[in-house]
């Protein structure tokens, strides 16, 4: 079946550094993406989202970037902090009728940041 | 800020015992989810309702899970018996629908001996 991947298990970077974050989705009815952030004892949380009529999204320290034709995602980190160290997850949003109002969020296994003081 | 509220946090039981997880929305949401979230499997849905009305559960195992929404402030997870391969952290998340995203709860971390 279809489904969400992550390309990087894991990722270490240096404070200050920029970080990205992949993914790879194969749903090719997704219109709608999410990037969560997961922190150890708590829920996912929400941080930046985007559809598919967009290719960039801004938000504040993070861009994520959309290129439908090759089905891929990425979220940037600007200034990486340690506060960042996180399991960031991708999401898709597959509609389950047109009108948009049904849908079905499915996520990737999760990439480890890791931020190195 | 608003958000989702999972009760218990913590639970530990025994093989066949019941277990009950709930949900309390945040007010204004009409879309509520289960997850379930392991190591080995990542965060897999359960279920899925919308105004309160199940829409999916294509995930759960209908022999001994159940999901239910009372009202309009209170999702239930329900595992009987339970097993030891139930062991894992359950999400619950509400949404407004369509193009937004999900506010998760804390979870309740599930541990069957």
């Amino acid at each position: 079946g279809e489904s969400v991947g992550l390309h990087l298990p894991t990722l270490s970077v240096q404070e200050g550094d920029n970080s990205i974050i992949n993914c790879a989705y194969s749903n090719s009815a997704s219109d709608y993406f999410i990037w969560y952030k997961q922190e150890s004892g708590k829920g996912p949380q929400f941080i930046i989202d985007i559809r598919s009529n967009m290719d960039k999204r801004q938000g504040q320290r993070v861009t994520v970037l959309l290129n439908k034709t090759v089905k891929h995602l990425s979220l940037q980190i600007a200034a990486t902090q340690p506060g960042d160290s996180a399991v960031y997850f991708c999401a898709e949003n597959h509609h389950l009728n047109s009108g948009g109002s049904n849908y079905k969020l499915t996520f990737g296994k999760g990439t480890l940041l890791t931020v190195n003081p | 800020d608003a958000r989702v509220t999972q009760t218990p946090r913590h639970k530990v039981t025994e093989m066949g015992q019941e277990v009950t997880m709930r949900c309390q929305p945040i007010l204004g949401h009409n879309t509520v989810f289960w997850y379930r979230q392991t190591m080995m499997q990542g965060l897999e849905l359960l279920a899925y309702f919308r105004n309160r009305a199940p829409l999916d559960d294509s995930g759960m195992p209908k022999d001994r899970f159940s999901a239910e929404m009372p009202d309009a402030t209170l999702a239930t997870l329900k595992i009987q018996p339970s097993e030891p391969r139930d062991s894992a952290v359950y999400f619950c998340a509400s949404g407004e629908g369509g193009y937004s995203p999900l506010h998760f709860g804390n979870g309740t971390r599930l541990t069957v001996t």
